[in-house]
């Protein structure tokens, strides 16, 4: 009964250091996303993935990187951390476009 | 440019009396809209949705209204309770022009529900 798991749940960084974060569905879900939430400015999407092996651009690319390992995973990698990107990330998936999505617990950033 | 707006940031209510919670939206193309349920230190979670073909669904004490004409659909929590005290989320998805579906989430409204 798992649903949408998020790893890890905190991390801290330095400028410019790398890191993925990891994000798997037991759903069998066709789609999945990562959004990143700032105070003010709820939900933003940085990527998606509509289907295994396609990945899109959303609101706030720039920065991040992803993979769609296969249709359980999905990964989101920052390259070299910018103060900028401290923000709360959540990983999401929906079985169709037309359907509810379910979201995981979501990451707290922090980059120093 | 937000295509999907909840211009309440907060609105307070008593425990037992009725929430309302506004989302207007600006595309015509959106045919699909969800309400999220957000509590700090957590992810949404989703609370109910309706299709464009509809004008009610109600699920429980949890109603959400379309007014397709006026770009303008509403949740009613009916009656309130302390426990929906919480970040409310409207959300709106449509077929764009690359004929795929993303969701499209307005900034939320911080709801506190009094004892």
């Amino acid at each position: 009964n798992a649903g949408v798991t998020q790893t890890p749940k905190f991390q801290v960084l330095k400028t410019g250091q790398s890191m993925t974060l990891q994000c798997a569905q037991d759903m069998n879900h066709n789609s999945m996303y990562w959004y990143r939430q700032d105070p003010g400015m709820g939900l933003r999407l940085i990527y998606y993935s509509a289907s295994e092996g396609t990945t899109d651009k959303g609101e706030v690319p720039n920065g991040y990187n992803v993979s769609r390992l296969n249709k359980r995973e999905f990964s989101l990698r920052l390259e070299s951390a910018a103060p900028s990107q401290t923000s709360v990330y959540f990983c999401a998936s929906q079985r169709t476009a037309n359907t509810e999505a379910f979201f995981g617990q979501g990451t707290r950033l922090t980059v120093v | 440019d937000q295509q999907v707006k909840q211009n309440s940031p907060s609105l307070s209510v008593q425990e037992g009396r009725i929430s309302i919670l506004n989302c207007d939206y600006t595309n015509s193309m959106f045919d699909y809209f969800l309400w999220y349920k957000k509590y700090p230190a957590e992810g949404p979670t989703f609370l109910i949705s309706i299709s464009s073909i509809k004008d009610k669904n109600e699920d429980g004490r949890f109603t959400v209204f379309l007014n397709k004409s006026a770009k303008h659909l509403s949740l009613h929590i009916v009656p309130s309770q302390p426990g929906d005290s919480a970040v409310y989320f409207c959300a709106a998805s449509g077929v764009n022009a690359g004929n795929n579906r993303k969701l499209i989430w307005g900034l939320g409204t911080s709801l506190a529900v009094n004892p």
